[in-house]
């Protein structure tokens, strides 16, 4: 079955980064791409950009390009999300997620179960 | 860039039908998706492509798209339907993801 396991919550000064991985398995990592979801507390879903499995083509969401960067390694069917200059707004749970692409667009079909990311001085 | 609205709350009796909207400008001309979560949890896709069901999914959920407006329903509703519930599309701009603000489903 197609599980998204994500690493630990963290906890993060301001200014610092953070690296949030998602391990893939149970289908063929570079079929799909994986995209990266968060959620600020009592907040709704905003979309990050996305990594292409296949060949890492990258798009990011407009307001954090500069900040973000999204890599894979296939080797371990893993991939990670690392975001700089962090600030309190940036407090979240980040979901990875399998993109399912068609014709009419992309959704997103399976989730990871969350990490959450705590910047405060 | 493209802009999803949906009601901040909806509220149902147990086994009434929930209906949940997503307006958009001319939205039936995409494909809608519908996301399931539960507090605490990752988000569940219920519904794909306007109406289809993921694997695993009750029947009790489905979905349509027309004009501006898209609508999750969900009949015979449970208390485990209780939940906060979000639609999506691809739009062919910069940010090509948009989700809606999401819908809390109180089943009274």
């Amino acid at each position: 079955q197609v599980q998204l396991v994500q690493s630990g919550a963290e906890v993060k000064k301001p200014g610092a980064s953070v690296k949030v991985s998602c391990k893939a398995s149970g289908y063929t990592f570079t079929s799909y791409g994986i995209s990266w979801v968060r959620q600020a507390p009592g907040q709704g879903l905003e979309w990050m950009g996305w990594i292409n499995g296949y060949n890492g083509n990258t798009n990011y969401v407009q307001r954090l390009q500069g900040r973000v960067t999204m890599t894979t390694d296939t080797s371990t069917s893993t991939a990670s999300m690392e975001l700089r200059s962090l600030r309190s707004d940036d407090t979240a749970v980040y979901y990875c997620a399998r993109v399912k692409a068609t014709l009419l667009g992309r959704d997103f079909d399976y989730w990871g179960q969350g990490t959450l990311v705590t910047v405060s001085s | 860039s493209y802009v999803l609205t949906q009601p901040p709350s909806v509220s149902v009796a147990p086994g009434q039908t929930a209906r949940i909207t997503c307006g958009g400008n001319n939205i039936g001309s995409k494909s809608v998706h519908w996301y399931q979560q539960k507090p605490g949890q990752a988000p569940v896709q219920v519904v794909y492509d306007d109406s289809d069901r993921p694997s695993g999914i009750p029947e009790r959920f489905s979905g349509s798209n027309s004009g501006n407006t898209a609508t999750l329903t969900i009949s015979r509703v449970e208390a485990g339907d209780e939940a906060d519930y979000y639609c999506q599309v691809w739009d062919s701009s910069s940010d090509p993801v948009v989700f809606g603000g999401g819908t809390k489903l109180t089943v009274l």
